[in-house]
């Protein structure tokens, strides 16, 4: 499986500001996948990050909240903007493994909004 | 899209004995059913899966069973530890990305 480095672990934000999450694999990747899980909730997707076109957003979420950028085949990042406290969840960045469709994830990001 | 159904939300068993979690998906394209298992304040960790052209798959104490006629499929896990005590989730995919059930909360009593 690959190695999966998200960054920052955690973060105590102030509403109405923004937050870059990272998202670093050891091997190249084709999709990133970006998923929040709110307190006690399951993961919902977010968005999938392909390298050299535009991200693409599931129901419910907008690039205008979520900018993603995925540069290279290694990262991506995911900001969360103009935070409120309904923001704060986990976020978590996910690959597939060698095969497709084995889902592996970063260690996340605790955000919380004040 | 593809909808997990999960069941049940929590379930409470002896050291020792077994427990089975279920779970229904929507989407008859899904071929990838996925088992995760989240310990408190960690990464869902991949514990088990099964492919559509498998009807049971198991690896030592955990299992999982599929039924695609029915759409269901299950996790079981035998001789229940402490250790094994986290929230457990389902998932399915086809074509796209992971869609995930709400997740189910194993508690061993030892």
């Amino acid at each position: 499986s690959a190695v999966i480095s998200q960054k920052p672990s955690r973060d105590i934000c102030q509403r109405g500001t923004s937050l870059t999450i990272q998202c670093q694999v050891d091997s190249q990747v084709t999709m990133m996948f970006w998923y929040r899980q709110q307190p006690g909730q399951s993961l919902t997707l977010i968005a999938t990050a392909n390298q050299g076109s535009e991200a693409t957003y599931e129901s419910g979420f907008v690039i205008d909240k979520f900018p993603i950028s995925r540069p290279n085949l290694t990262f991506s990042t995911l900001t969360v903007s103009n935070m409120s406290p309904e923001d704060s969840s986990i976020y978590l960045c996910s690959v597939e493994g060698d095969r497709g469709q084995k889902l592996f994830f970063g260690s996340g990001t605790q955000l919380s909004v004040l | 899209g593809e909808n997990v159904e999960q069941h049940p939300s929590t379930l409470s068993v002896q050291e020792g004995d077994s427990a089975v979690i279920k779970c229904t998906y929507s989407d008859s394209a899904s071929n990838y059913f996925p088992w995760y298992k989240q310990e408190l304040g960690k990464r869902p960790q991949l514990i088990i899966d099964i492919r559509s052209n498998v009807g049971e798959k198991k690896d030592q104490r955990i299992a999982v069973t599929l039924n695609k006629t029915a759409k269901h499929f299950s996790l079981h896990i035998t001789e229940t530890q402490p250790e094994d005590s986290a929230v457990y989730f389902c998932a399915a995919t086809g074509r796209r990305a992971l869609t995930f059930g709400s997740g189910t909360r194993l508690q061993v009593q030892p």
